[in-house]
């Protein structure tokens, strides 16, 4: 398995409140993700880092903050969530472009904000 | 990035084959097929990928359409560990950080 991991793996909070989630790999790769899953859909992209220092947004990033500042960490904030934020989040990574490599996904945080 | 259309869910029995169907009619030349799936409770797994050829691996089969239009992942001898959401995904070949669109997938039953 990829060295990928999520924390926390749960959370409750309340509406306004700030949230940072975090995810650290092992595999040094280049790029990391995160995503959203809401129940009866499929992942919808957030946010995504191509190095360190270098993030780009995806299709719902509003809302949400991203930080890359070491090549294995890559956190996700809401900075005052709100109750549509309630989801559970997915960190992914992937090697380096050439060849095809494949997104590793870690285990989710499942977030309710309350 | 294009469209793909896939069942809702899908049921098949312990031990036999399952032939799960993607179309994609708006498919362009270079664009790969790739089917990820999700157990219960997890992220989503890497199954498979390919462009114009069929391909095998040790998951899985995938079978490509030779107008490239639809693929059909194919499970050989499907054990209850195959229940999962299974998502087919069209990707350009750019470099880069190569990001999926998911659908909604297929919710893949398998019976005892």
């Amino acid at each position: 398995d990829a060295g990928i991991t999520q924390s926390p793996r749960h959370k409750v909070t309340e509406t306004g409140t700030p949230v940072t989630l975090r995810c650290h790999q092992t595999e040094n790769h280049r790029y990391m993700y995160w995503y959203r899953q809401d129940p009866g859909h499929g992942l919808r992209l957030i946010h995504y880092s191509y190095g360190v220092k270098d993030t780009d947004k995806g299709e719902v990033s509003d809302g949400y903050s991203v930080s890359r500042s070491k090549t294995e960490d890559f956190l996700l904030t809401l900075e005052s969530a709100t109750s549509s934020q309630t989801s559970v989040y997915f960190c992914a990574i992937k090697g380096p472009s050439g060849t095809y490599n494949e997104q590793f996904f870690g285990p989710g945080t499942r977030l309710t904000v309350l | 990035d294009a469209k793909t259309t896939q069942p809702n869910s899908m049921e098949s029995n312990e031990e036999e084959p399952v032939h799960l169907p993607c179309n994609h009619s708006t498919i362009s030349g270079t664009d790969y097929i790739h089917w990820y799936r999700q157990l219960p409770s997890q992220g989503p797994e890497y199954v498979i990928h390919g462009l114009t050829s069929n391909v095998n691996n040790r998951m899985a089969s995938l079978a490509i359409a030779e107008d490239r239009k639809s693929s059909t992942l194919i499970l050989h001898r499907a054990t209850l560990r195959d229940a999962a959401v299974y998502y087919c995904i069209l990707r350009e070949p750019q470099q880069g950080a190569q990001k999926l669109v998911f659908g909604q997938g297929t919710r893949l039953t398998i019976n005892p």
